[in-house]
């Protein structure tokens, strides 16, 4: 059974870094892309990019592009988001997510982590 | 960069057919993914490349893709069935993927 288990909620300060991380199982890690998605409060889903984990090939939203570092460590099955500068509007939930053999289909999504940006 | 349009809401009878649109240029030339979402819960696949059903999805969940509009169908809706809907494409311009606004199915 494939398994996408993320770390806990979050509450950030303005300005500060942050990493939140994804453990994945049931599956060969490296051998399926494995990604991010956001929602907003009370908004839609966004896609912002996909890691391979085989060779770190990644792939960006243009929104996201430089806004947001992607990374793996294949020795723990787990993905990793990060920041470098958090900002109010990085307030939102984060999917992580694993796509298909096509690459075009989201086949598992995590249970999400809050991300909370304030002063 | 390609756009998705959805209607925001549609409202049906509980029983009857619930139809969600998703418009995008020659959305037909693309394979077209559903996501249902249920409030607080992260959203799964319930159509994928068009009209295929996941294991698990009832067969009342269907799709269809013609020129430049994919459509969703849900027949006999349910309660259970409230949820934000969502569409989705692979841009295979800049390879990535698209979504569509979401559409919040109301079961009157």
């Amino acid at each position: 059974e494939v398994q996408l288990v993320q770390s806990g909620a979050e509450v950030k300060k303005p300005g500060e870094s942050l990493n939140i991380s994804c453990k994945a199982s049931g599956y060969t890690f490296t051998t399926y892309w494995i990604g991010w998605v956001r929602q907003m409060p009370g908004k839609g889903l966004e896609w912002m990019g996909i890691i391979y984990p085989g060779d770190s090939d990644t792939r960006f939203s243009p929104s996201f592009q430089g806004q947001v570092t992607l990374s793996v460590d294949k020795s723990v099955s787990t993905a990793y988001l990060k920041w470098s500068t958090l900002k109010a509007s990085d307030t939102a939930i984060y999917y992580c997510v694993r796509h298909g053999r096509n690459l075009e289909l989201i086949e598992f999504w995590g249970q999400g982590t809050l991300v909370t940006v304030s002063t | 960069s390609y756009v998705l349009t959805q209607p925001p809401s549609v409202s049906v009878a509980s029983g009857k057919t619930a139809r969600i649109t998703c418009g995008g240029d020659n959305i037909e030339s693309k394979s077209v993914y559903w996501y249902q979402q249920r409030p607080g819960q992260a959203p799964l696949v319930v159509i994928y490349n068009d009209n295929e059903r996941p294991s698990g999805i009832p067969e009342r969940f269907s799709g269809s893709n013609s020129g430049n509009t994919a459509t969703l169908t849900i027949s006999g809706v349910e309660a259970g069935d409230e949820a934000d809907y969502y569409c989705q494409v692979w841009n295979s311009y800049n390879d990535h993927v698209v979504f569509g606004g979401g559409t919040k199915l109301t079961a009157l």
